[in-house]
């Protein structure tokens, strides 16, 4: 069974940088079938897609956050990160990482993280 | 890129079938699979529909998907409405490399 797990500080200041790692274990992240995704939701909101990742370092960005924004890979630790530069109050919200299961006509996510809570403030 | 709409909130009793819509503004709703997910408050989302029909193992065939080309609309129907099945309720789709969330419908099972 696939297990994702989110990792990093909850409380974040202003103007600084927030990372989080995502830690994969029950199934190896260096796979050519899957991507792997950050996903975050303000409180009481819907899902907002952040960026993701293959597995051979290829990312792609949410257009919204692309110039604040680097996802990264390390195969060898089995595990993908976030870092958002810059952030303000905008960016408290719940992180979630996930497995993408990717097709000719679509993609998935068939496993999340159970999401960690980031506030940015003072 | 399309945008995706949801009702805001639905309610219906238990043992009853309740129906979410989801509906695709632009392009065919048929061109890129549509998944759904269901979040339990407090907890994160898990998949109950995916590639517009289809069901994870363990979701119960209470679940179903499908899509309609006349309403450009793609649904998700519970039947046999358990209380355990109040949750917020989200479909998605993917296109040229971005992910499309609806807004989330809110299903209260009273």
């Amino acid at each position: 069974q696939v297990q994702l797990q989110e990792s990093g500080p909850g409380l974040v200041k202003p103007s600084q940088t927030l990372s989080l790692t995502c830690n994969v274990s029950g199934g190896s992240i260096n796979t050519d079938v899957y991507f792997w995704i950050w996903i975050r939701q303000h409180p009481g909101k819907g899902l907002e897609w952040i960026g993701y990742i293959y597995y051979g370092g290829s990312t792609y960005y949410n257009p919204s956050l692309r110039s604040r924004l680097t996802v990264s890979i390390d195969t060898s630790k089995n595990q993908f990160s976030l870092n958002l530069s810059s952030v303000t109050a905008a960016d408290t919200a719940v992180y979630y990482c996930a497995r993408v299961r990717v097709s000719d006509y679509g993609a998935y996510l068939d496993y999340w993280g159970q999401g960690t809570l980031v506030t940015v403030s003072s | 890129n399309f945008l995706l709409t949801q009702p805001h909130s639905v309610s219906e009793s238990p043992g009853k079938t309740v129906t979410i819509s989801c509906t695709r503004n632009s392009g065919s709703i048929a061109s890129n699979y549509v998944q759904w997910y269901q979040q339990r408050p407090g907890s994160s989302p898990t998949t109950v529909i995916y590639e517009d029909n289809l069901r994870p193992s363990g979701v119960p065939d209470r679940f179903s998907g499908s899509i309609d080309s006349s309403s450009n609309s793609a649904s998700l129907t519970i039947s046999g409405l358990k209380t355990e099945d109040e949750a917020d309720y989200y479909c998605q789709s993917f296109h040229i490399n971005n992910f499309i969330f609806g807004g989330g419908t809110k299903l209260t099972v009273l």
